[in-house]
């Protein structure tokens, strides 16, 4: 069993198009956040959700938005793709938010390859 | 600007040569940890530190916190081709809820 799950593990679009990235944790964690890494595998964090709730909003395009149904989805939805969004993008869990020394579980990333 | 630099960025060595990994910060860290990425996964935690001056030994892999807690260092002893990865170090300040990363350093182990 896959502890942080993403689909799809590889996306490949046009510009101008409108995708999404799913992410499931059955780790029972409270918290989920959205981290994008870049072609030098810096990673920066995109949105976390506590129990549903947007807790970081980092200063990311409006185009992208992210959605939790339940604690344990996170979706992350980008409108309009452009060049600059290819990357890889990692889901993550943690057991709870505001811990100073929780333990990030990551998902195996999404590669997101804009033509 | 990052909030933690990692250097070297590079690092290639021979199988049985020791490495250490640098990350420092002028920032004060309530908790400091690292990670190892291999490629096409996500990042897995090795160890957290939370005591200014603190050492932790994980088999080869030693891990130390800065007294100030602004600063950390990964060592291995006698690095294996296993040990090949890109090594991340990720902070937490005081009652933030972010990690913050480094840019991570990218070990390579010969054989």
């Amino acid at each position: 069993d896959t502890a942080v799950s993403q689909t799809p593990k590889y996306l490949v679009t046009q510009m101008g198009n409108d995708k999404s990235i799913k992410c499931e944790q059955n780790l029972g964690h409270d918290t989920m956040y959205w981290y994008k890494q870049d072609s030098k595998k810096f990673l920066k964090i995109m949105f976390s959700y506590n129990n549903k709730e947007l807790i970081i909003n980092e200063t990311v395009p409006n185009r992208f938005s992210p959605k939790s149904p339940d604690k344990a989805h996170l979706n992350l939805h980008i409108n309009s793709l452009e060049l600059g969004d290819s990357a890889v993008y990692f889901c993550a869990s943690s057991p709870f938010a505001g811990s100073n020394t929780g333990e990030l579980f990551f998902g195996e990333g999404s590669r997101l390859t804009v033509l | 600007t990052q909030l933690l630099e990692q250097s070297p960025q590079f690092l290639s060595i021979q199988e049985g040569e020791n490495l250490t990994v640098y990350c420092n910060s002028s920032s004060v860290f309530s908790s400091l940890q690292w990670y190892r990425q291999e490629p096409g996964e996500g990042p897995v935690l090795l160890v957290t530190v939370v005591t200014g001056g603190e050492v932790k030994k994980l088999k080869r892999l030693t891990f130390q916190f800065g007294d100030a807690r602004k600063d950390s260092s990964l060592h291995i002893t006698a690095a294996q081709t296993g040990d090949t990865g890109l090594y991340l170090c990720a902070g937490a300040l005081g009652g933030d809820y972010k990690l913050s990363f480094g840019a991570g350093t990218t070990v390579t182990v010969r054989a």
